[in-house]
This record gives structure tokens, C-alpha cells and sequence, in this order.
């Protein structure tokens, strides 16, 4: 069974400090698929990035950067610079191929503090 | 391009009325989910659909809850009759599959704005 893991609950930093969200995952496919959504104030999911299980190279986005690691089953992800618009609760998740059900963690709640 | 819409966006009930919440995916998008987020449980899959077939609805918690999708366009999730454990935030999502090996599992899903329903 697949199972996604987001051991911090809950992050505070002040503005413009980095800050990292830890995932870990565990599935027994070979071929499989991860994600971050980030749920702001208001509720609604955003998709933020994907990432295929054969792909492990860092991907960075503005301030946004993930890092993938197979040998330890993580997927973290770290903002840089962190602004008060960054705060929300950042879930990450696991499908695996062959079937579209996403597994989401708990999710950490980041607030950004001016 | 609009995204996925729900409706109602709230909605506020007595124990043992049915509930009916609706969801139209996004155009083209092959591929329907609805979660529900609690404090307790988080995010959980309820069922999805695949070209308007169920797939999964292992999720699904008891026989008060169904689902349907008569077209590509539409989709409801209902509850007959509600509890008020049923309280809860429900997404519907949607995602374009490529159909590979039985689902891409690829293709991000894009959520909706989510329907607060509160059963007292």
C-alpha cells in the first residue's frame, strides 16, 4: 500500500528566511509519481509540481526548489526567500502507474512571518 | 479557460436530508475525482471516474454515499441521509488521462474550489 508521510505539522520562519518541507513515501511499484499541491487562506488546491519516479534530477521554479531522492524515499521542498504569501498548507502526494488515486500526506502549515 | 466548478460552495443541512453537491471537470479533462478533507482524516479519495466509469470507490465510506457521472461534462456526489460526521470540505477534481497501460497516473489533477457542507 502507498503511503506519503509529512512528519512537520506545522513551520514557522520569518520573511525572506529559507525553509524546507520534508516528504517521505512509501509505495512497491517501481514506476510511480509525486506531487506537491499548496492549499492557501482561501482553500482551494494548486498544483505545484510533479515528478516521475524515473526522473530524479532537481527541479527549480523561481524560489521553489524539490529535491528528489530515491535511496531515501523523499521528495522535500524548499523555498527560498520566503515571502507572507507563501504561507499555506503544502500536502504532498503519491500516485502510482496504472492508477490515478492520489495518496496525500497530512501536510505542513507554513506561516510566513513579517 | 474556465477551471473546475462546484456548487453549492456551502451548504448547511439537517441530520437526514439528502445532500447533492455537483461538479463540471474542465473541458476535454477524461478523468473525475472527489475527495474530502477533514481535520481528522485530511484529504482522502472518495471515488473516481475514468471517461465517465467508475474506477475506484473503495473510498467511498457507506452505502449513504453515490456517485454519478451521466456525461463528461458533470458528475454528483450525494448523500442519503446525511450525518453530521459527514461534515467536511469535498473536492471534485479533474485530469486529462492519456490511457496509458490503464492510466497515466501522470497528469496533475486540478481541484475545484471545494464545497463546505455542514450537517447539523
Amino acid at each position: 500500500a502507498q503511503k506519503v508521510t509529512q512528519a512537520q505539522t506545522e513551520i514557522s520562519v520569518v520573511e525572506k528566511e529559507d525553509v524546507t518541507l520534508d516528504c517521505v513515501y512509501e509505495t512497491r511499484d517501481t514506476t510511480y509519481y509525486l506531487f506537491w499541491y499548496k492549499q492557501p487562506p482561501s482553500g482551494e488546491l494548486v498544483f505545484l509540481i510533479r515528478r516521475n519516479s524515473f526522473d530524479e534530477q532537481n527541479e527549480i521554479s523561481g524560489r521553489y526548489s524539490w529535491n528528489f531522492q530515491k535511496s531515501t524515499s523523499s521528495f522535500n521542498f524548499t523555498i527560498t526567500a520566503s515571502q507572507v504569501v507563501d504561507s499555506a498548507v503544502y500536502f504532498c502526494a503519491l500516485s502510482e502507474l496504472g492508477n490515478e488515486k492520489l495518496t496525500f500526506g497530512t501536510g505542513t502549515r507554513l506561516t510566513i512571518i513579517p | 479557460d474556465a477551471g473546475v466548478i462546484q456548487s453549492p460552495r456551502h451548504e448547511v443541512t439537517e441530520m437526514g436530508q439528502e445532500v447533492t453537491l455537483r461538479c463540471k471537470p474542465i473541458s476535454g479533462h477524461n478523468s473525475l475525482f472527489w475527495y474530502r478533507q477533514t481535520m481528522m482524516r485530511g484529504l482522502e479519495l472518495l471515488i473516481y471516474f475514468n471517461n465517465n466509469v467508475p474506477i475506484d470507490d473503495s473510498g467511498m465510506p457507506e452505502d449513504r454515499f453515490s456517485a454519478k457521472m451521466p456525461n463528461a461534462s458533470f458528475s454528483t456526489l450525494k448523500i442519503q441521509p446525511s450525518e453530521p460526521r459527514d461534515s467536511a470540505v469535498y473536492f471534485c477534481a479533474s485530469s486529462y488521462d492519456l490511457g496509458l497501460a490503464g492510466g497515466s497516473s501522470y497528469n496533475e489533477q486540478f481541484f475545484g474550489p471545494g464545497t463546505r457542507l455542514t450537517v447539523l
